[in-house]
């Protein structure tokens, strides 16, 4: 069974930038039947998709765009994790952040799920 | 691109059947066949327990089932049980733009 593992702070300040690893265990992130994604939620946004990277002829990444200028998710696939950079955040993108697979049922089958990393931004 | 809409709450007792309604857009729901439904229990991950509309992953106990009809899709949980008493969210695919939408979920109560 995969898991996956997040690590990165919980506490944000301002205008810096927030940065999250999810490690892969069980699986590859090359694998290309799979995409790995980033989810948040907030009581004020509720659950919102981010953005992801998989691997099929080539790396591709997509992302939402009211983020899209801020955000940036790579692959790793030295270490078989996957990572998010969202620049620039403000309050407003405190969140409780998962890593989330989307196996190869696709179509927004986010299957296996990290165990969330509280986000705050704070001063 | 708004939230797919979801009532706040339904409840029902052990035993009883319930129904939570996911209403979207011709541009998400109504469009395609990838919508997912997620039972969430406070302070842990996300569980998909539908996908494709109707489809059950592995491990999902048959009670749980998913339909659309236009614009809106369904879950169903037949059945009830106290281990169902969760947060429950629907997403559907938008198109190769805006990728994903959630629904503002549905607080499901066992009485």
């Amino acid at each position: 069974q995969a898991q996956l593992q997040q690590s990165g702070p919980g506490l944000v300040k301002p205008s810096q930038t927030l940065s999250l690893t999810c490690a892969i265990s069980g699986d590859s992130v090359s694998r290309k039947s799979a995409a790995w994604n980033w989810i948040r939620q907030s009581p004020s946004r509720g659950l919102e998709w981010l953005g992801r990277t998989y691997l099929r002829s080539r790396w591709f990444n997509e992302y939402k765009p009211s983020v899209e200028s801020r955000i940036t998710i790579n692959p790793d696939t030295s270490k078989n994790q996957f990572s998010l950079q969202l620049t620039s955040v403000t309050p407003e993108d405190s969140a409780v952040y998962y890593c989330a697979r989307e196996g190869e049922d696709g179509g927004g089958a986010f299957d296996i799920w990290g165990q969330g990393t509280l986000v705050t931004v704070s001063s | 691109q708004s939230a797919l809409t979801q009532p706040r709450a339904v409840s029902g007792s052990p035993g009883q059947s319930v129904t939570i309604s996911c209403t979207g857009t011709s541009r998400d729901v109504g469009a395609y066949k990838y919508v997912s439904w997620y039972q969430h229990h406070p302070g842990k991950d996300p569980k998909l327990v539908i996908y494709d509309v109707s489809n059950r992953p592995s491990g999902v106990p048959d009670r749980f089932s998913g339909s659309k009809s236009g614009n809106t899709a369904s879950l169903t949980i037949s059945g009830l049980q106290p281990e169902d008493e969760a947060d429950y969210y629907c997403c559907s695919f938008a198109g190769n733009h805006i990728f994903y939408v959630f629904g503002t979920g549905t607080k499901v109560t066992v009485l």
